[in-house]
C-alpha cells in the first residue's frame, strides 16, 4: 500500500542528545514536509522540500536540520539547540506540480520526549 | 503573517445531531482542505475545494469554498461516535507556489452516544 511511514512512533531522549526522526514515503510525491504540533495547537511548519537536494525554512526551523538525499526519504534531526523539543512531529507529502500539489498527505507521526 | 480563524473551539454534541465549523481569514485563499486528526495519529484529508463557491460532499460531510475566497464551511451530519477528533482547516496562500499551507487551531469534536 502506498503511504507514508514514520519511525519510531513514540522516541525518549536526554536533554543535549540530537535525535534524528525518520519518514519515507512511497508515494512518488515531489514535495515533503515536517509539522510540529503541541497540546492544544495547530501545525506548525519547520522545514519543507520540493525537490531532491533542496530544502527551504519553514515558520519555526530554529533548532532543526533536515536532508533530501532521496525523493523517497526526509528526515529530521532535532538538535540540542532546540530549546523546547518535547513535541508531536508530523511528516507530510503533496504532489507538483498541478491543482492538487496542496493536498498533503500525513504520516502517523512520532512523540519526542525529551527530559 | 496570515492566520486562520477556526469555530468553534470545541464542541460537545449528542449522537445523531449536525455539526457545523467554519474557518475565516482576512486573506483570501486558492485552495481549502479540511482535515481529521484522531488522537495520537496524523491527520487524515477529508475534503479538499479549489473554486470559490464550491460545495464538496463526502459521505456525510459537506464543506464549502466561501464565494468571497476568505471563509470556508464543514458540516457532519448525524454524527456518530466516531466522528471523535480534531478537525482541521487548511488553506493554500496564492502568493506561494510550494505546496505551503497555513492550518487553523482545530476544532475538538466529541460526541456522546
Amino acid at each position: 500500500d502506498g503511504g507514508i511511514t514514520q519511525s519510531p512512533k513514540y522516541l525518549f531522549r536526554k536533554e543535549g542528545q540530537n535525535v534524528t526522526l525518520s519518514c519515507e514515503q512511497n508515494l512518488n510525491h515531489d514535495a515533503m514536509y515536517w509539522y510540529r504540533q503541541d497540546p492544544g495547537q495547530g501545525l506548525r511548519l519547520i522545514y519543507y522540500s520540493q525537490i531532491v537536494n533542496d530544502f527551504q525554512k519553514g515558520d519555526i526551523a530554529e533548532g532543526y536540520s533536515v536532508s533530501r538525499e532521496k525523493k523517497e526519504s526526509f528526515p529530521l534531526t532535532v538538535t540540542s539547540a532546540q530549546k523546547n523539543p518535547t513535541a508531536f512531529y508530523l511528516c507530510a507529502s503533496s504532489p507538483i506540480p498541478g491543482q492538487r500539489a496542496y493536498e498533503q498527505y500525513f504520516g502517523p507521526g512520532t512523540r519526542l520526549t525529551v527530559t | 503573517g496570515q492566520q486562520l480563524n477556526q469555530s468553534p473551539q470545541s464542541m460537545f454534541i449528542q449522537e445523531g445531531e449536525d455539526v457545523s465549523m467554519n474557518c475565516t481569514s482576512s486573506s483570501i485563499f486558492n485552495t481549502w482542505l479540511w482535515y481529521k486528526q484522531d488522537p495520537g495519529e496524523g491527520p487524515v484529508l477529508l475534503i479538499a475545494l479549489y473554486k470559490a463557491g464550491e460545495l464538496t460532499s463526502n459521505g456525510r460531510l459537506t464543506a464549502q469554498f466561501g464565494i468571497t475566497r476568505k471563509d470556508s464551511f464543514l458540516n457532519i451530519s448525524a454524527s456518530i461516535p466516531s466522528d471523535v477528533g480534531i478537525y482541521f482547516c487548511a488553506g493554500q496562500i496564492p502568493s506561494s507556489n510550494t505546496g505551503k499551507l497555513i492550518f487553523g487551531q482545530g476544532t475538538t469534536l466529541q460526541v456522546k452516544p
